[in-house]
């Protein structure tokens, strides 16, 4: 079976430029969420979505945005990138069989790592 | 927010040794997660404690979750090379829909 696939895996991109990272959950889950994680530091919740919903956003500006589609992918959006935006982002599936997410075991993918000069 | 430290921050060992990952918080948490993460990956989920005083036992890695659900320990015995990773603590908020990951503790074995 396949785990959680996030896209790509590398990118670089130039101050005030735009991203748009995808994610793939494991066949069946319904939530995914989100989370960056800055070198040497643990991950960081950004949001979680459940069936096209926002279920939670942690504490990131307004640049940072995303949305699930009907087959329950999901895309993460950065605009107005800065050099403190470089990180890897970690997309996490879970079955969201319950309202309290967090209690589900996530199942995370490899990341993307954006570089941001 | 609720934060999660973890000591020690880094942790170099040689192979066979014992050594003990604390993972304390201020907060009550009503689950508790440890994962382990390699480069180039993201974490994996190693397990879940849930009562306060539960001790669970994966092979040579024991786990234990605070009576008062706010801290948690690793225990690792006879550490083999295979070991050699990040190591990250997490917490379920009561109510809460995301975890708060820990600071992470970076082990090393040495053959």
């Amino acid at each position: 079976d396949a785990g959680v696939t996030q896209s790509p895996t590398h990118l670089i991109k130039t101050r005030g430029q735009q991203v748009t990272l995808r994610c793939s959950p494991i066949s069946g889950h319904k939530s995914v969420s989100w989370y960056q994680q800055v070198l040497g530091q643990g991950p960081q919740f950004i949001f979680q979505y459940y069936e096209k919903e926002e279920r939670g956003r942690g504490n990131f500006p307004d640049r940072f945005s995303a949305r699930q589609f009907p087959n329950y992918s999901s895309e993460l959006n950065v605009n107005a990138l800065l050099l403190g935006d470089s990180a890897l982002y970690l997309c996490a599936s879970s079955l969201g069989s319950t309202w309290r997410g967090a209690q589900e075991t996530q199942y995370f993918g490899p990341g993307t790592r954006l570089l941001v000069l | 927010t609720q934060l999660l430290e973890q000591s020690p921050q880094f942790l170099s060992i040689q192979e066979g040794e014992n050594l003990t990952v604390y993972c304390n918080s201020s907060s009550v948490f009503s689950s508790l997660q440890w994962y382990r993460q390699e480069p180039g990956e993201g974490p994996v989920l190693l397990v879940t404690v849930v009562t306060g005083g539960e001790v669970k036992k994966l092979k040579r890695l024991t786990f234990q979750f605070g009576d008062a659900r706010k801290d948690s320990s690793l225990h690792i015995t006879a550490a083999q090379p295979g070991d050699t990773g990040l190591y990250l603590c997490a917490g379920a908020g009561t109510g809460a829909n995301n975890l708060f990951f820990g600071t992470g503790t970076r082990l090393t074995v040495i053959p």
